[in-house]
């Protein structure tokens, strides 16, 4: 059973520029959910997707958007970095459906904006 | 809205301890609640799931409780070791069906030889 991949591990990026940060579900799941985990803080929600469509989202701008791919992988893209979004990016994924699973997390994408 | 809250932001322990950690949530409307293990700048490892009609569950030498009343969960460390130097943070899903995790800022544990 493979679990949940997230990459890249690192990533330094300029204010101003977009990131796009990768997620691969664990086998047999079919719901993802990102999450922003601030130094010194708990992870905050930032949205999921099930079924390729958003169906929640935390308190997050627009500029934080996503996408689910058929094989249930995802991507979190982030438009005009700001400084406050230096974070440990997580992905997570579940099984949502008769009987819902726990959420298996990634290592995480590190982001750092300067 | 769900918030939650996990006491002592920190503590420190000499290995053989038996220890503590207290978690507190506002809305009492949760589907479970979950006890992750962090290490520094790592991802979340799933150490406990307690469903809203259980009141414990154990695995090893770590015990859950859930009080959905009163708002509260506890997990219980035997025997500490050095190893289990981390964060644990404690999460609380609610009814709604969305995996949409509420989480503490967790407590970061030290445990010395």
């Amino acid at each position: 059973e493979t679990g949940v991949t997230q990459s890249p591990t690192h990533l330094i990026k300029t204010r101003g520029q977009q990131v796009t940060l990768r997620c691969s579900s664990q086998s047999g799941h079919n719901t993802v959910s990102w999450y922003q985990q601030a130094l010194g803080q708990g992870p905050q929600f930032i949205f999921q997707y099930y079924r390729e469509e958003e169906n929640g989202r935390g308190n997050f701008p627009p500029r934080f958007s996503g996408l689910q791919f058929p094989n249930y992988s995802s991507e979190l893209n982030v438009n005009a970095l700001e400084l406050d979004d230096s974070a440990l990016y997580l992905c997570a994924s579940s099984f949502v459906g008769q009987g819902n699973s726990p959420l298996h997390f990634g290592n995480g994408t590190r982001l750092t904006v300067t | 809205k769900q918030e939650v809250t996990q006491i002592p932001a920190a503590l420190s322990v000499p290995e053989g301890e038996n220890l503590v950690l207290n978690c507190s949530f506002t809305d009492s409307a949760i589907y479970n609640l979950q006890w992750f293990r962090q290490d520094p700048g790592k991802g979340l490892t799933s150490l406990l799931l307690i469903q809203s009609s259980q009141r414990e569950q154990t695995s090893g030498r770590l015990n859950a409780s859930l009080d959905k009343s009163s708002g509260r969960s506890t997990l219980y460390i035997a025997a500490s070791q050095p190893g289990d130097s981390a964060t644990y943070l404690c999460a609380a899903l609610p009814n709604s069906g969305y995996s949409t995790l509420t989480f503490g800022k967790g407590t970061m544990l030290l445990v010395s030889p």
